[in-house]
């Protein structure tokens, strides 16, 4: 089952920063969170992840809180072409088989 | 464009019959995962091979197997195929299985009538 919890859809304008929040309170102290998205039935796409610090790429940056039960992901200029459904991925590194276990999502829609 | 094949893209049959999906990872990838995504639905983890040996099992049918190839690339069977398993099938690749970040190729739709 999947340990996330994130808003079904979320709106944002064009040209703005993108939050998108994710609870993950039951997390423990190996398991990294991990964002990804998927763009209208395509494959998903990797885009960040992290343990506790902040992380930034050139896609988008990680906010983890320090007590590490919530998370947001920032897409800090959004475009038409972020429209997709983000995933917030909360996995062990400890494991053996790193199998991702997908929850519902959120769905960001763009406005121009 | 990720580096992962898949193909058919697309594969309509009837219920009862067998089919056969493919998947190539990435070049240098060893570990090969396996999804399947109903309509409006997540992603289900199907099953997980790495360097040609069965490494993790999901929710997997029995009616479902899979193998990895010495060259790497990954075969997903499905048989006596339902109604219900028309689905996405996607397939993802990474370069151990120690490395979460997989690479997913753009998916074979199946539909069963």
């Amino acid at each position: 089952d999947a340990k996330t919890t994130q808003p079904p859809s979320m709106d944002c304008a064009e040209g703005r920063a993108a939050n998108l929040p994710c609870n993950h309170s039951t997390i423990s102290g190996n398991e990294y969170v991990y964002w990804y998205r998927q763009i209208h039935s395509q494959g998903p796409q990797y885009i960040i992840h992290g343990l506790k610090n902040n992380e930034t790429n050139e896609m988008a940056s990680l906010i983890i809180t320090e007590d590490r039960k919530s998370s947001t992901l920032i897409l800090p200029h959004a475009t038409l072409r972020d429209t997709a459904v983000y995933y917030c991925i909360v996995r062990s590194t400890a494991d053996s088989n790193y199998q991702l276990i997908w929850g519902a999502g959120t769905k960001l829609i763009i406005k121009p | 464009d990720s580096g992962v094949t898949q193909t058919p893209k697309h594969l309509i049959t009837a219920t009862g019959q067998r089919v056969t999906l493919r998947c190539s990872p990435r070049s240098g990838d060893l570990s090969v995962y396996w999804y399947q995504q109903s309509l409006d639905q997540g992603l289900q983890f199907l099953i997980q091979y790495y360097n040609g040996e069965e490494r993790a099992k999901g929710n997997i049918l029995e009616r479902f197997s899979a193998q990895q190839f010495p060259d790497l690339h990954s075969e997903l069977n499905l048989s006596s195929l339902e109604l219900g398993d028309s689905a996405l099938y996607f397939c993802a690749s990474s370069t151990k299985t120690g490395k979460v970040e997989q690479f997913f190729g753009p998916g074979t739709r199946l539909t069963v009538l």
